[in-house]
């Protein structure tokens, strides 16, 4: 299993550019979410996915799309890039809860550095 | 809402000795998730642990060990004889455990072990 890859590994872009970051997994996980990593601040949900077809917003979702056409795919899109959007993205995806009260492991891609001039 | 607080941003040791992070967290769910990842410099997130709020057992793995009190919320690592692989960040994380919660971890500001040679 490649488990969670993320393309590309580093991006410049210009203010009103936009772009997709490329998620994918192989381990038939059915919830996948974007994070935002920025100093000092942790790790913030934008948006997730509890399965095919599903999507809702987390934390910070302005300035960003998502959609999930197959369970392997989570493409986070920027729409109109902003200097605001510099940043570390991380996908991660886990295992559906086993049950009520059960959480399970998230496992996270190796990251997007993405620079936004 | 949720919250993380790790208060330590950074911990500079010499190799050999000791280091404990604290975490210390605040939830009204009585059902959650605390876990551990280490960033390396190489900035992938690796995860460490993953503790139920019902298991109250301390941990031990290797030259890691996990403290969970529940009474004072708090959720502190220990790395013992500390080495300069340990160098990195590590976070400590929160996550309802009910399935409305989606994929929402909550992170903390993350602490930056440094250990020199």
């Amino acid at each position: 299993n490649a488990g969670v890859t993320q393309t590309p590994k580093f991006q410049v872009l210009k203010t009103g550019q936009s772009m997709t970051l490329q998620c994918a997994q192989d381990m038939n996980h059915e919830y996948m979410s974007w994070y935002r990593q920025d100093p000092g601040m942790g790790l913030r949900l934008i948006h997730y996915s509890v399965g095919a077809g599903i999507t809702d917003q987390g934390e910070v979702p302005n300035g960003y799309n998502v959609s999930r056409s197959t369970t392997e795919d989570f493409p986070l899109r920027l729409l109109s890039a902003a200097p605001s959007q510099t940043s570390v993205y991380f996908c991660a995806s886990r295992r559906g809860l086993a049950g009520e009260g059960v959480q399970e492991t998230q496992y996270f891609g190796p990251g997007t550095r993405l620079l936004v001039l | 809402a949720q919250k993380v607080t790790q208060a330590q941003t950074e911990i500079s040791v010499v190799e050999k000795e000791d280091v404990t992070l604290d975490c210390v967290y605040e939830t009204r769910d009585t059902t959650y998730y605390l876990f551990w990842y280490k960033q390396p410099p190489s900035g992938e997130l690796v995860f460490l642990i993953r503790r139920n709020s019902f298991d109250e057992q301390n941990e031990i793995s290797g030259r890691y060990s996990w403290n969970f009190q529940k009474s004072t919320s708090s959720f502190n690592f220990t790395i013992t004889a500390s080495q300069v692989v340990d160098s990195a960040v590590y976070f400590c994380a929160l996550s309802e455990a009910i399935k409305a919660a989606g994929n929402k971890l909550t992170f903390g500001g993350g602490t930056r072990v440094l250990v020199k040679p």
